[in-house]
């Protein structure tokens, strides 16, 4: 049963225009996520929030900035997209550091 | 070259019929993380491992931290199990981030 939602599931953009991406956990874990999946299925983590603080940034693009407002929703906005940031984003939670992940169903977004 | 390597990249099973998925690492995992990413592309939690061994029902995971690799046994493939198989890892100087392989795409054939 899902307890990770993220809307929209879909979203098509033109480049130059700004997205948010939103994510909300219902599980009451502390820690949340996002990743980015390539046309390859790779996937590598962009942010990890826990408590309010960010704790990982993996070198992301500036136009990439997670935005929290408490420790169920973590959202994703990119302020100026590009069109190699067409992918998958998968909003994801866990109870603590390094403990089993819950995704949600995914992000996907289309820049033209 | 990749932290986390998974072997088969793909496979294709017949229903009932058993196998092995493979991960290899080159950092030094504490722990790992098997999952699966279903059609709709959400990616479901099968097991989270220590050093040892995991059974779920028709899924079986093992994990060597010493000889570095991970396993994931599947008996009695069925249709559901269709999807993409993936292997996460955490290295204890990582803090809070997993290392994902790059994943075995698995189809059961009737």
């Amino acid at each position: 049963e899902t307890a990770v939602f993220q809307t929209p599931n879909y979203h098509v953009t033109q480049v130059g225009n700004e997205v948010s991406f939103n994510c909300k956990q219902t599980l009451g874990h502390d820690t949340m996520y996002w990743y980015k999946q390539d046309s390859k299925k790779l996937l590598k983590i962009m942010f990890s929030y826990n408590n309010k603080q960010l704790i990982v940034n993996e070198t992301v693009p500036r136009r990439f900035s997670p935005q929290s407002s408490d420790k169920a929703h973590l959202n994703l906005r990119i302020k100026s997209v590009e069109p190699e940031d067409s992918a998958v984003y998968l909003c994801a939670s866990s109870d603590n550091s390094g403990n089993t992940l819950y995704f949600g169903e995914g992000s996907r977004l289309i820049v033209v | 070259g990749d932290k986390v390597k998974q072997s088969p990249s793909a496979l294709s099973l017949q229903e009932g019929t058993n196998s092995a998925l493979r991960c290899n690492f080159s950092i030094a995992a504490t722990t790992v993380q098997w999952f699966l990413q279903n059609p709709r592309g959400s990616l479901i939690n099968l097991f989270y491992l220590v050093p040892g061994t995991k059974e779920n029902g028709r899924l079986k995971s093992t994990f060597n931290s010493k000889e570095s690799y991970s396993t994931l046994h599947i008996r009695d493939a069925q249709l559901e199990d269709s999807g993409t198989y993936f292997c996460a890892a955490e290295a204890g100087n990582m803090g809070y981030k997993l290392t994902f392989g790059t994943g075995t795409s698995l189809l059961v054939d009737p």
